[in-house]
């Protein structure tokens, strides 16, 4: 079945650091991607989303690219923040399986001044 | 806009009783979800509604969990009888599309 798999946390960076994190997935179908992101005591945000191969979904300076040849999608971000402080969670909607997320199981990021 | 609407924000029950979610989506969206967030894991899909029919509810453990959308715009979620391994935060979305809004969950302790 339809899978996401994500790099182990914890990541801890300084202020100002360059940020990845690793998104791979399994899909039958033509699967629509997205990163969401859960702050402390908040619920789940959208950040960021691609629907098809290539395309490039960016948003408060994350940005991840939908890559078909390497089914991966991995979050970038040039210079952290310590308000970036939280849990990234990739997830795919397969259209073969209906429009529900399947998620990964989440990569705490901790950033400190 | 407003957002989904869930309550309560926290409940905290004995084993073998009964509890109760409700979610309010967000106006016009014809989907709606319930995932199971278990600490350290990603959420899991319990069961989806599309207006008031249910499109998948296989992985919702049918012999204590159930689910209705009332007139295909708020949901309950009932677990009757409450195990300890249903611990978790219960989180309602809602979307026209793919993808979802998330409510900000319910945090279910058993005890």
């Amino acid at each position: 079945g339809d899978s996401v798999t994500q790099m182990e946390g914890p990541v801890t960076l300084s202020e100002e650091a360059f940020l990845t994190i690793n998104c791979t997935y399994t899909a039958t179908g033509y699967p629509s991607l997205f990163w969401y992101v859960q702050y402390p005591g908040e619920g789940l945000q959208l950040l960021l989303k691609a629907t098809k191969a290539d395309d490039k979904g960016s948003n408060k300076g994350f940005e991840a690219t939908y890559r078909k040849e390497t089914t991966s999608f991995h979050l970038e971000k040039g210079s952290v923040q310590v308000s970036d402080s939280a849990v990234y969670f990739c997830a795919l909607s397969d259209q073969q399986a209906g429009t529900a997320l399947i998620f990964g199981k989440g990569t705490t990021l901790s950033v400190s001044s | 806009e407003a957002g989904v609407a869930q309550s309560p924000r926290y409940k905290i029950i004995e084993k073998r009783q009964s509890v109760a979610f409700w979610c309010n989506p967000i106006s016009g969206h014809a989907t709606l979800y319930w995932y199971q967030q278990i600490l350290g894991q990603g959420p899991k899909l319990l069961i989806q509604f599309q207006n008031n029919g249910v499109v998948d509810d296989s992985q919702l453990p049918k012999d204590r969990f159930s689910a209705e959308r009332l007139k295909g715009v708020d949901s309950t979620l009932k677990i009757q009888p409450a195990k300890l391994e249903d611990s978790a935060v219960y989180l309602c979305a809602s979307s026209p599309g793919r993808g979802g809004f998330f409510g900000q969950g319910t945090r279910l302790t058993v005890v």
